[in-house]
Parts: C-alpha cells; sequence; structure tokens
C-alpha cells in the first residue's frame, strides 16, 4: 500500500521562526515529490523534487528530497502570519500509474 | 486566465438524490482527477483520468462516477448520495501525469443530510 506521512499534523511558531516540516514516502515506482500550500482555498503548488540532494529554493522556502532515507523537507525561514496555511505533500505513481497520494498534511499556524 | 473551474461552489442535498458536480480545464490538460478532504485525512484521490475515455479508481472510488467524453470536462456524479460523503471535493488538473504540477479548482463544500 502506498503511503505518505508528514510530520508534525500541526505546530504552532511566533514571526521569525524557522521551521521544518516532514513529508516520509512509500511509493513504489517513485519518480516525484510534490509540495502544496493550501490557505482555505485550492491548494497551490510550490515545488516538485525528482532528484535527490539537490534544494528547491523560492524566497524564505526551500525543500529538499532524500531518496535514500525515503523523504523530504520543507523549511521556511523568517516566518511570517502569511505563511500560515496547510502544507501538503504528494507522490504521483505507486501501485497504480496515475495515483496520487497525498499526507494528512501540516498545519502551520504563525502568531505575530 | 488558465483555470480549472467546479461547480457549485457550495451544495446541500438530500440522501438519495442524484448529484453531479461539474468540472472544466480550459489549458488543454491531459490528466484530470478528483479528490475529498476531510479533517485530518488529507485529500484523498476518488478517481482520475489520463486522456479522454481513460478513467481508473483512486483510493476511494466507492458511491462515485466519473466520465471523460471530452478533453476539458470531467464531471463527478454521485448517483445515491450518503450522510458519510459530506465533504469538501476538488477537481484538479495537470498538463501530463508524471513530473508536472497540479492546478486546482476552488472547490465544492458539499451536505448530505
Amino acid at each position: 500500500e502506498d503511503k505518505v506521512v508528514q510530520s508534525p499534523l500541526s505546530l504552532v511558531v511566533h514571526e521569525g521562526d524557522t521551521v521544518t516540516l516532514n513529508c516520509s514516502y512509500e511509493v513504489t515506482n517513485f519518480r516525484s515529490l510534490l509540495w502544496y500550500k493550501q490557505e482555505k482555498k485550492a491548494p497551490t503548488f510550490l515545488f516538485m523534487l525528482t532528484s535527490s540532494g539537490i534544494e528547491k529554493k523560492s524566497g524564505r522556502l526551500s525543500s529538499i528530497l532524500d531518496k535514500k532515507e525515503l523523504f523530504s523537507i520543507l523549511n521556511i525561514t523568517a516566518t511570517q502570519t502569511g505563511d500560515s496555511a496547510v502544507y501538503l505533500c504528494a507522490v504521483p505513481g505507486g501501485t497504480s500509474y496515475g495515483k496520487l497520494t497525498f499526507g494528512q498534511g501540516t498545519i502551520l499556524t504563525v502568531h505575530p | 486566465e488558465a483555470q480549472v473551474t467546479q461547480n457549485p461552489r457550495y451544495l446541500i442535498t438530500v440522501t438519495g438524490k442524484k448529484l453531479t458536480v461539474t468540472c472544466s480545464q480550459n489549458m488543454n490538460h491531459e490528466y484530470m482527477s478528483w479528490y475529498r478532504q476531510d479533517p485530518g485525512l488529507g485529500l484523498r484521490q476518488i478517481y482520475y483520468s489520463m486522456n479522454v475515455e481513460v478513467t481508473d479508481k483512486g483510493d476511494v472510488p466507492e458511491g462515485y462516477k466519473v466520465s471523460r467524453k471530452e478533453k476539458r470536462n470531467f464531471p463527478l456524479i454521485l448517483e445515491s448520495p450518503s450522510p458519510n460523503q459530506t465533504s469538501l471535493y476538488f477537481c484538479a488538473s495537470s498538463l501530463r501525469f508524471q513530473n508536472t504540477e497540479a492546478f486546482f479548482g476552488q472547490g465544492t463544500r458539499l451536505t448530505v443530510v
């Protein structure tokens, strides 16, 4: 069975803190891992990772993949209240070619 | 504007009354899929379609039907809705299945009483 597990499930921090969100996976025929941000509406795309050890960066957000240990992390530095959202990771493929398996999500709350 | 459009955005219905949630994309994407989102469970895939006339079950297909007669449309049909199908539903599309980001519709909040 394909599995994507995120941790922590929720996190409360203050503005300026740095956070690290984790996503581990057990998916056959792995090819990529995607991160999304969801703010009370539709998820929006953040990153797609296909290669181990290569950091993807966008402003204060960065992400990296470890295909040997089967996990990815999403880092957010100098957090702002606008970073409050649910962060989702997803892995395509697995037992059926067209499947897309999401983790449960991490709820991040950033207080002023 | 490139987008995925779902309708309706909100729907309250009664048990057993057939309903359809429409999904349309204007980006000529091959891959489309439906998800339901429930608290603590993340997004779970209901059905997906790799292209026109090609559909397959996701993780939670029971009680749902789909069709893909045209590339742009991928409706979700609940033949006999039940209260356990009360959920937030998202349609998404991507250029192809692998290694491309998905674009999501705005969601449909369905309540079955």
